[in-house]
Order: C-alpha cells, then structure tokens, then sequence
C-alpha cells in the first residue's frame, strides 16, 4: 500500500531534550516536506527536500533540522524543543518538488513539550 | 507571494443538505492549482479535490464540486447531500507550478446536524 508513515504518532517531552520525529514513504518520490498545524494558522512549511541530499528552508524553520540521506526517508529533529514548538506535524511527500503535484501525507504527530 | 483566505471558521449545515466553503486565493503566478483536504478529527489530511488554474471546467468527484471562479481568484469547496461524517476540518490550499509547497489557509469547521 502506498503511503507516508510517521513515528511517533504522539510524544510528550521535556523542553530541551533531543527528539527525533521519523518519516518514510514508499512510493518512490522524490518530494517530501515538514509542515506543522496550530489552530487558526493551518499548516505551515518547516522544510523541504527536493531530492536526496537536496533540503532547504520553509516558512517556520527554526528550531527545526532535517536530513534526507535515503530517497525514502525525512526525519525531523528538535534539537532543543520548547514549549512553543507543541503543536501537530505532517511529513507529505509528493513526485516532484516543482509541477502541481498531489502531496500525500502522513497521519500527523502530536508533540507536546512541558 | 502567495496567500489563502478561508473566512468561515466554523459552519453548521442540516443533513442532507448542500453547503459551500468559501476561499479565496492571492497569487501572481500563471500556473497553479488548488486543492481542498478534509481534517476529522482524527487528525489525517485526506484529499477530496483539484483544480488546475488552466482547467476550464470545475472539478468533482462524488458530492464534492469546486466553483472556481479564476476573476474573482475563488475556488469555493460544495458538498452536496451532507452527510454526519462530513463533520470535519477543511482546509483549501494552493500551490504553484514552480513553488516547493502547499500555502494552506486557516481551514474552516464544518458540522452537519441530523
């Protein structure tokens, strides 16, 4: 089954404790994107990658790391988390990075820093 | 840049009924294309529809249409013969031929009543 997976689903953490928050997709694409959704704000960009080894800024970046090593995974790291990156992130992937292609995400991680 | 402008935050409809979520869209780009992702409140995005900026008819798929109306750069979600499991987030978003994202906006509540 095609599909983006995201581990874990749900993580209450410490503020300042390392964290990584894992994606992969299956469907070979060469597209994939961190977003994050707060209520009244919808979802914004973290980062992207156009292909492995090829990643870049979104809208809301800091705080935030991310790697593309292997065509197949993203990771997201939060290496210093606070309580103002709570909130619920999306890893989507899509074919490419440029024409007007359906992203497919994963079913969202619910992290909440203490 | 690009922009999407959902002013509904909330909307009640009675079963069976039809309802229009609005969104308008901000954008100089030629080339584009809408879509529209359903919330429940499980938290997973699902897609429902897509209109490409050039298409010259308005997109469906099953009870969901899009009334684009490229002028009035709108590109309002219908869902025809609500349906309880209607009861959702929308979110309508855009993204350009040559863009690296999704630009979402803020999403709008839907509530069908039996």
């Amino acid at each position: 089954e095609a599909q983006v997976t995201q581990n874990p689903r749900y993580l209450i953490t410490v503020t300042g404790k390392k964290l990584t928050v894992t994606c992969s997709q299956n469907m070979n694409h060469e597209y994939m994107s961190w977003y994050r959704q707060d209520p009244g704000l919808g979802l914004r960009q973290i980062y992207y990658s156009m292909n492995v080894e090829v990643t870049d800024k979104g809208d809301v970046p800091e705080g935030y790391k991310v790697s593309r090593k292997e065509k197949r995974n993203f990771p997201l790291i939060l290496e210093s988390p606070s309580p103002n990156q709570t909130s619920l992130y999306f890893c989507a992937s899509s074919l490419r990075g440029q024409g007007i292609n359906e992203q497919y995400f994963g079913p969202g991680t619910r992290l909440t820093v203490t | 840049a690009q922009k999407i402008t959902q002013t509904q935050p909330g909307m009640f409809v009675q079963e069976k009924e039809a309802v229009t979520l609005d969104c308008t869209y901000d954008t100089s780009d030629q080339s584009y294309g809408l879509f529209w992702y359903k919330q429940p409140s499980s938290g997973e995005m699902i897609f429902l529809i897509y209109q490409g900026s050039y298409d010259e008819q308005n997109a469906t798929e099953g009870r969901y249409s899009l009334n684009f109306q490229k002028a009035r750069k709108s590109a309002n979600l219908v869902i025809s013969a609500s349906q309880l499991g209607d009861s959702a987030m929308y979110f309508c978003a855009m993204r350009s031929l040559y863009g690296n994202k999704l630009v979402f906006g803020a999403g709008t509540i839907l509530r069908v009543k039996s």
